[in-house]
């Protein structure tokens, strides 16, 4: 079974630029998460949806960031403006429905905004 | 507010010793899961053990188990036997909004 696909691994922008991270969930997990994780933090939820459905966004900051799953499948999240603050490693997990207390972690895109 | 605390930032342990990550959270809800989750240098996050709140018995994946003590809000995970391959980063973490620690790096001493 494949994994949890992000791309790009790394990206590199200049403050005020955009950038948008990519995820394929694993085939079939109708949850798929955002996280922010800042060196030296526990990851944060930005967003979760369920198939193509937003469950909390609460903690997405939604001036500059935006999150969307068209077709319940993959995963983007945009950042525009990018701030400094914004360098961090993007983590998407995904996890079944029948058992959505289990999240499986892709490798991240690393960002860092100069 | 819901909170997860990790007050150990680091931690080293003999190779094949026993070593014990601290956890403590906060939260209103009656049911909620506990998780263990580590993240090696570099590589992808992955699910160590979990726990149902409502379950009295302790949860135990080979050589990791847990101590959840509900009413003290406390979820220590244990080691046994460590290996080199136990270096990572543990983040403790609760389904309640899905809140994660800060995590503890852990470091196995040859």
């Amino acid at each position: 079974e494949a994994g949890v696909a992000q791309s790009p691994r790394y990206k590199i922008i200049e403050k005020r630029q955009s950038v948008a991270f990519w995820c394929n969930p694993i085939s079939g997990h109708a949850t798929l998460y955002w996280y922010q994780q800042i060196l030296g933090q526990g990851p944060k939820l930005l967003i979760q949806f369920q198939n193509n459905g937003v469950v909390d966004d609460s903690q997405l900051p939604k001036d500059r960031f935006s999150a969307e799953r068209l077709k319940g499948v993959d995963s983007t999240l945009k950042i525009q403006p990018a701030k400094l603050e914004d360098s961090a490693v993007y983590l998407c997990a995904s996890s079944p429905l029948r058992d959505k207390n289990i999240q499986y972690f892709g490798a991240g895109t690393r960002l860092s905004v100069l | 507010a819901q909170t997860v605390t990790q007050s150990q930032p680091e931690m080293s342990v003999q190779e094949a010793e026993t070593v014990t990550l601290s956890c403590t959270y906060d939260t209103s809800e009656s049911d909620y899961y506990l998780f263990w989750y580590k993240q090696p240098p570099s590589r992808q996050m992955i699910l160590v053990i979990r726990q149902e709140a409502y379950k009295q018995q302790n949860a135990t994946e080979n050589r990791f188990s847990v101590n959840f003590q509900k009413a003290a809000k406390s979820f220590s995970l244990k080691i046994s036997d460590s290996q080199l391959g136990d270096a990572a980063m543990y983040f403790c973490a609760c389904d309640d909004k899905i809140i994660f620690g800060k995590g503890t790096r852990l470091h196995i001493l040859p």
